[in-house]
């Protein structure tokens, strides 16, 4: 009931074009849902976060969908560029303190030129 | 403002040593966590500390421990290495610990049991 799954495992997509990355969970106390960026050879970095009491959120070209009904939650990249070649993770958290996370197991993401 | 740095950056032990990685947290942070990654098991929280005290404990046994001092700085410590413990170690700070408080990575230590 802790885990996070998390879909595509590796996703391709050209310049311009928009990357979804979908992430399922089953423990309905989670209420914090962050999103991470990681390069390779660096430590992931927030990218964007959500709680539950609302079902989207933007910021530039980030989007997280929320649906609590349904126990997911989505990562939207518009306009991808080659910069944004990276792995992602999507992550929940119950606790209000003490950095609890659980995370999914990651999406590598490759945006062609 | 300096991120967050770990020593080392890389390594290697053999089986039955132990090691010890040190985190250096965000001036003023005040919570710790420590990670670790793996390609297999993903990423997987450890511990958390806050003003020296241990918050948090992740599913790991009692061979990986972990303490931080006054100054915030954690150190962790992994007794008797087994094969397994291969894996990057990740320290992340943030200012209280509390979930949608931002935490920060580190670079990570690489860790390598032969």
């Amino acid at each position: 009931q802790q885990q996070v799954k998390q879909s595509p495992q590796s996703l391709i997509v050209q310049k311009g074009g928009i990357s979804i990355i979908n992430c399922a969970y089953e423990n309905t106390a989670f209420d914090y849902f962050p999103w991470y960026q990681q390069f390779p050879g660096k430590g992931p970095a927030l990218l964007i976060a959500i709680r539950p009491d609302v079902s989207e959120k933007k910021e530039g070209r980030f989007t997280i969908s929320f649906n609590k009904s349904a126990k997911q939650f989505s990562l939207h990249i518009m306009d991808s560029q080659p910069g944004d070649s990276a792995t992602y993770f999507c992550a929940a958290s119950k606790d209000n303190y003490g950095q609890n996370f659980v995370f999914g197991p990651g999406t590598r993401l490759s945006v062609l030129p | 403002k300096a991120g967050v740095t770990q020593t080392p950056r890389y390594l290697i032990k053999t089986r039955g040593q132990q090691v010890t990685l040190s985190c250096s947290p965000i001036s003023g942070h005040r919570s710790v966590s420590w990670y670790q990654q793996t390609p297999g098991q993903g990423l997987q929280f450890l511990f958390e500390y806050f003003s020296e005290t241990q918050r948090n404990k992740g599913n790991f046994p009692g061979r990986f421990s972990g303490r931080q001092f006054s100054n915030s700085r954690s150190e962790m410590n992994v007794s008797t290495l087994e094969l397994g413990d291969s894996a990057l170690y990740l320290c992340a700070s943030s200012w209280t610990g509390i979930s949608y408080n931002e935490q920060f990575f580190g670079p990570g230590t690489r860790l390598t049991v032969l």
